[in-house]
């Protein structure tokens, strides 16, 4: 069975960087498939951030791009996201999943709140 | 403004059938894109419902099915229970964002 955790600091301050990982059990990133980033405001809708191949090649939102980065650690089964000079309308829960057929497998989340 | 739309909500009265339309473009659901589904119960991670426009992952209700034509999909679900109550999200790709993933701006299922 396949799980992903998410972890990070859960208050990060405007104009900083948030950091995110995500820790991948019972299947080899290096195998194959892409590795995704979403994020949901509170009360509102999904927003796909970007995705990740496991050779590094990646996909990002374009409303986005300019201040993402996610890269990928093989060795240690992760996969990781930066968004940088975040605002308040950053504050969400972020997830990480499998981007195969759908986003098949999902962390269960963890909330970030950007405030000073 | 979501790239795909659905309607804000829907409801139905247990043992009903709804559907959840998601409308797209030529430029995502229209240029032969997949469409897939998910269900997000309240305080909980969205989980795969329908993917490839049509297909049930194991342990998925056969309540649930999924279609697409044209530049929109549907989801439909039969004999509704009042656990599927719920947010429904449909998910697809767009050429314009070089083959990005977009997701419709969600369902809310009352359960009458």
């Amino acid at each position: 069975q396949v799980q992903l955790q998410e972890s990070g600091p859960g208050l990060v301050k405007p104009s900083e960087t948030l950091s995110l990982t995500c820790a991948v059990s019972g299947y080899s990133i290096s195998s194959g498939y892409y590795w995704g980033w979403i994020r949901q405001p509170p009360g509102k809708g999904l927003e796909w951030i970007g995705s990740i191949y496991h050779s590094g090649s990646t996909y990002y939102n374009p409303s986005l791009k300019s201040r993402v980065t996610i890269s990928v650690d093989t060795s240690k089964n992760q996969f990781s996201l930066k968004l940088s000079s975040v605002t308040a309308a950053d504050t969400a829960v972020y997830y990480c999943a499998i981007d195969s057929s759908g986003f098949d497998y999902w962390g269960q989340g963890t909330l970030v709140t950007v405030s000073s | 403004q979501s790239v795909l739309t659905q309607p804000p909500s829907v409801s139905g009265a247990p043992g009903q059938r709804v559907t959840i339309s998601c409308t797209g473009s030529s430029s995502n659901i229209g240029a032969g894109y997949d469409v897939h589904w998910y269900q997000q119960l309240p305080g909980t991670a969205p989980k795969l419902l329908i993917y490839g426009n049509s297909n049930r992952p194991s342990g998925v209700p056969d309540r649930f099915s999924g279609s697409k034509s044209g530049t929109s999909a549907s989801l439909a679900i039969t004999g509704l229970q009042a656990e599927d109550e719920a947010d429904y999200y449909c998910q697809s790709y767009d050429s314009s964002l070089s083959g990005g993933r977009v997701f419709g701006g969600g369902t809310k299922l009352t359960v009458l």
